[in-house]
């Protein structure tokens, strides 16, 4: 198994700012990935973190608006930029061992409350 | 694109009886896998039970199986004897065995409350 932390657990945010969440795996994933649950929502998929590559984002996320970085196997970070209102979510950094693992390690979100 | 409908957004269940949570999914793939994850007030999301898509037997996990129809493209989880813990939101998702990666496409939820 693996047990992912994140950081910070939740923040307040003034309108325009910028937030970076980390996210740390305690031993070597493959699959990375960050998602977004908005409140009393579903989970979407903002984008698959790729060590040492640019990530792949989902159709309606932009790298501009989430810059995302994955220096090793262990870590990534998610920027969310000119924070607005409607960014006010709980962001997941979810991880996986390869392509035919099973289990899903979730991490236990960051709540984003932007005012 | 795959999809995943949950069309219950709330059910009750009084303590000790079962529930049955419903579940669809849209995809042209036949190779996948289907999950039930079941996220508490503590956010964390917790594996139900897992079905691959290949095998035809209905996969259980203690009081918690499942209705596997492949054709129908239908999910549904059935909880017995439910617990006071059972009670939380709980998502049926749906992950490609063809596609590189494992992104899991998750659908609404449906909140589970459990009356003693």
């Amino acid at each position: 198994s693996a047990v992912i932390s994140q950081k910070p657990s939740r923040d307040i945010c003034q309108r325009g700012t910028s937030l970076t969440i980390q996210c740390q795996v305690d031993s070597q994933v493959t699959m990375m990935f960050w998602y977004r649950q908005q409140p009393g929502q579903s989970l979407t998929l903002i984008a698959t973190a790729n060590q040492g590559s640019e990530a792949t984002y989902e159709s309606g996320f932009v790298i501009d608006k989430f810059p995302i970085s994955r220096p090793n196997l262990t870590f990534s970070t998610l920027t969310v930029s000119n924070l607005s209102p409607e960014d006010s979510s709980i962001y997941l950094c979810t991880a996986t061992r390869g392509q035919m693992s099973h289990e899903q390690y979730f991490g236990p979100g960051t709540r984003l409350t932007v005012t | 694109a795959q999809t995943v409908t949950q069309s219950q957004p709330e059910m009750s269940v009084q303590e000790a009886e079962t529930v049955t949570l419903s579940c669809t999914y849209d995809t042209s793939e036949s190779d996948y896998y289907l999950f039930w994850y079941k996220q508490p007030p503590s956010r964390q999301m917790i594996l139900v039970i897992r079905q691959e898509a290949y095998k035809q037997q209905n996969a259980t996990e203690n009081r918690f199986s499942v209705n596997f129809q492949k054709a129908a493209k239908s999910f549904s989880l059935k909880i017995s004897d439910s617990q006071l813990g059972d009670a939380a939101m709980y998502f049926c998702a749906y992950r490609s065995a063809m596609e590189y990666g494992n992104k899991l496409v998750f659908g609404a939820g449906t909140i589970l409350r459990v009356k003693s």
